[in-house]
C-alpha cells in the first residue's frame, strides 16, 4: 500500500519569496515520486518526477524537489515565487516499474497563493 | 506533444439521465488510460484502469454498473455516467499512458 501526506492544504508567500510545499510518501516498495500543478478547472502537468537516481530533480517553471528516503520527504521547492505559480499542487506516488499502468496515488493538495 | 483532450468540457444534465465524457490522446497511443473523479478542494480519486480492447478495472467502491468506461480505440476512451444523480456531480479527469500519465483539463459534470 501506498500514500501520500501533504502538510499544509494552504500555503501563502510573497511574490520572489522561498516556495516550499511538503510532501511525505510512504510505500513499502521504492516509490516513484511526482509533483503536479493544477490550475483552476484545468487538468493536472507535470512539474517534476523522481524515479531513480539523482535525488534532487529539477521540473519547469523553476521548481525542484528532492527525494530523502531516510525521512520519506519529496518536498517541492522554488527559490523565488512568481505570481504566475498561484495553483493548487498534488504530490503523487506510484511504485512505478508496472510501465504501462501505474496508478498515481495523490496527497490532497496544496494550494499556493502568492503575496503581491 | 502528448496532448489529451476531453469533451465536453463542462455539462449539466437532468437526474436520471446519463451523460458521456471522450477522453482522447491527441498525439499519441495509449493502451491504458485512467478516470480520476476530483470533488471540490479535494484530491483526485481513481475511479478505473481503462485498458484498450479488455474491460475497465474499477477500484473498490466504484460502481461499474453506473460508471460505464468503454476504451475501443488506442486514442478514445468513453465515461458513461448512467442514472445520474445529484451526488455524481464532480470534476471527472482522465489521463493517458505514455511513458507518464499525461492529463486532461477535465469535465466538470453537474447534475441537478
Amino acid at each position: 500500500a501506498q500514500s501520500v501526506t501533504q502538510l499544509g492544504s494552504h500555503v501563502s508567500v510573497s511574490e520572489g519569496a522561498l516556495v516550499l510545499l511538503r510532501c511525505n510518501y510512504s510505500s513499502s516498495v521504492p516509490p516513484y515520486l511526482f509533483w503536479y500543478v493544477q490550475y483552476p478547472n484545468q487538468g493536472l502537468q507535470l512539474l517534476l518526477k523522481y524515479t531513480t537516481g539523482a535525488t534532487l530533480v529539477k521540473g519547469i517553471n523553476g521548481f525542484e524537489a528532492e527525494f530523502k528516503k531516510s525521512e520519506t520527504s519529496f518536498h517541492l521547492t522554488k527559490p523565488s515565487a512568481h505570481m504566475s505559480d498561484a495553483a493548487e499542487y498534488f504530490c503523487a506516488v506510484t511504485q512505478g516499474a508496472n510501465f504501462g499502468n501505474e496508478k498515481l496515488t495523490f496527497g490532497t493538495g496544496t494550494r499556493l497563493t502568492i503575496i503581491p | 506533444g502528448a496532448v489529451v483532450s476531453q469533451h465536453p468540457s463542462w455539462v449539466i444534465c437532468k437526474s436520471g439521465t446519463s451523460v458521456k465524457i471522450e477522453c482522447r490522446s491527441l498525439d499519441f497511443q495509449a493502451t491504458t488510460m485512467f478516470w480520476y473523479r476530483q470533488f471540490p478542494k479535494q484530491s483526485l480519486m481513481l475511479m478505473a484502469t481503462s485498458n484498450e480492447g479488455s474491460k475497465a478495472t474499477y477500484e473498490q467502491g466504484v460502481e461499474k454498473d453506473k460508471f460505464l468506461i468503454n476504451h475501443a480505440s488506442l486514442t478514445l476512451s468513453t465515461l458513461t455516467v448512467t442514472s445520474a444523480h445529484p451526488e455524481d456531480s464532480s470534476f471527472y479527469i482522465c489521463s493517458a499512458m505514455s511513458r507518464e500519465q499525461y492529463f486532461g483539463p477535465g469535465t466538470r459534470l453537474t447534475v441537478t
